[in-house]
């Protein structure tokens, strides 16, 4: 079946470093991808997706790229803020017939970011 | 700007009892969806709801599971009767498409249930 792997968290980082979040994932088909984020106290929010090979996904700073070959779709951002700390899904939709109205998500890497 | 809202936030229950969680989806939304996420795992599908009909339900979503739009605005989850590893945040989610990749997924804050 479907299934999603990122990096364990926390991860804890200073302002205006660079931020990487990895996403591996396993599913038949031809998944779309998305992020979504977490901030305390709110519920998930779309960050951003690709719908095939080789889309980039980008929104805020945040961009990730849907990569096949290595079955991946890493988060990254070039400078973060403080604003940023939240907590980072990595997510799947299946393909019809298998799972199209349910997401599969990765466990969540919360990011903190120090001033 | 509209939003998912859940209640109850927090709720606190008896092995063994039933249990309604309450969600009021975005207004002009068609599809509704149930999420879990025990302590510590993944966000877990359980089920989508559409034309007031289950249109796809997890392995997870079982007969002590059960989803109703009683009056066109709320859309609620019952478990029947309540097992310890029901714990969890439940996150309710509404969108104007079928499927996340043709319309994007909203969710509400969650509700967290404690089984004990």
């Amino acid at each position: 079946g479907n299934s999603v792997t990122q990096m364990e968290g926390p991860v804890t980082l200073s302002e205006e470093a660079f931020l990487t979040i990895n996403c591996t994932y396993t599913a038949t088909g031809y998944p779309s991808l998305f992020w979504y984020v977490q901030y305390p106290g709110e519920g998930l929010q779309l960050l951003l997706k690709a719908t095939k090979a080789d889309d980039k996904g980008s929104n805020k700073g945040f961009e990730a790229t849907y990569r096949k070959e290595t079955t991946s779709f890493h988060l990254e951002k070039g400078s973060v803020q403080v604003s940023d700390s939240a907590v980072y899904f990595c997510a799947l939709s299946g393909t019809r017939g298998g799972g199209a109205d349910g997401l599969t998500f990765g466990k969540g890497t919360h990011l903190i970011i120090q001033p | 700007e509209p939003e998912v809202t859940q209640t109850p936030s927090h709720q606190v229950t008896q092995m063994g009892q039933e249990v309604i969680l309450r969600c009021v989806p975005i207004s002009n939304h068609l599809y509704f969806y149930w999420y879990r996420q025990i302590l510590g795992q993944k966000v877990e599908f359980l089920v989508s709801f559409y034309n007031n009909e289950i249109s796809e339900k997890s392995e997870i979503f079982d007969d002590q599971f059960s989803v109703e739009r009683p009056d066109g605005s709320n859309f609620t989850l019952k478990i029947r009767s309540t097992k310890l590893e029901d714990s969890a945040m439940y996150f309710c989610a509404s969108s104007n498409g079928r499927g996340p990749s043709t319309g994007e997924l909203f969710f509400g804050e969650g509700s967290r249930l404690t089984v004990l």
